[in-house]
């Protein structure tokens, strides 16, 4: 089944401790992307990826990092993360970023105490 | 910049009425624009998209024209049922100017009543 998987699904820390949520699709899609989404807000882009080893910023990147080391794999990075980043993240992939529709995974609620 | 601004909601009615959420954009170039479907606790999914003006896209008995000289892409089904009862989102994808970010709308909830 083609889909697009985080991980975790929900997970509560504290201020400055170090996190990572993964993000994995198997749809050999080029195209990979974070969004947070917030009440009122929609959806605003963090990080994308165009294709292995190459990235960059999306509308939000600022107190997140992302890799992309393999085509499947486009980890999310919070070094220091902040209440501020209390928020459901969404990872997102497309066949390519030239006005392709995205596949999203299921979300991350991240809660930052 | 681009932008998409989406009738603000909730929208509540009734089984089988009529449903119209409004979304209208601004872009740079000539966008591909989609139509989003988020139900509780899940992420989005394509509903369904244009790529070109006058196109018109659908599924599961949801429609939209796009319409460049209103640069509209409203989002329209004959009779709505409870399971329609999700957020909505308008979004474009534009690579004008060598931009690779699509733009969403803030969303639209609708709320379907037995």
């Amino acid at each position: 089944e083609a889909q697009v998987t985080q991980n975790p699904r929900y997970l509560i820390t504290v201020t400055g401790k170090k996190l990572t949520v993964t993000c994995s699709q198997n749809m050999n899609h080029e195209y990979m992307s974070w969004y947070r989404q917030d009440p009122g807000l929609g959806l605003r882009q963090i990080y994308y990826s165009m294709n292995v080893e190459v990235t960059d910023k999306g509308d939000v990147p600022e107190g997140y990092k992302v890799s992309r080391k393999e085509k499947r794999n486009f980890p999310l990075i919070l070094e220091s993360p902040s209440p501020n980043q209390t928020s459901l993240y969404f990872c997102a992939s497309s066949l390519s970023g030239n006005n392709q529709p995205q596949h999203f995974g299921d979300g991350t609620r991240l809660s930052i105490l | 910049g681009n932008s998409v601004t989406q009738m603000e909601g909730p929208v509540t009615l009734s089984e089988e009425a009529f449903l119209t959420i409004n979304c209208t954009y601004t872009a740079t170039g000539y966008p591909s624009l989609f139509w989003y479907v988020q139900y509780p606790g899940e992420g989005l999914q394509l509903l369904l998209k244009a790529t070109k003006a006058d196109d018109k896209g659908s599924n599961k008995g949801f429609e939209a024209t796009y319409r460049k000289e209103t640069t509209s892409f409203h989002l329209e089904k004959g009779s709505v049922q409870v399971s329609d009862s999700a957020v909505y989102f308008c979004a474009l994808s534009d690579q004008a100017g060598g931009s690779y970010i699509p733009t969403f709308g803030r969303g639209t909830s609708l709320i379907v009543h037995p």
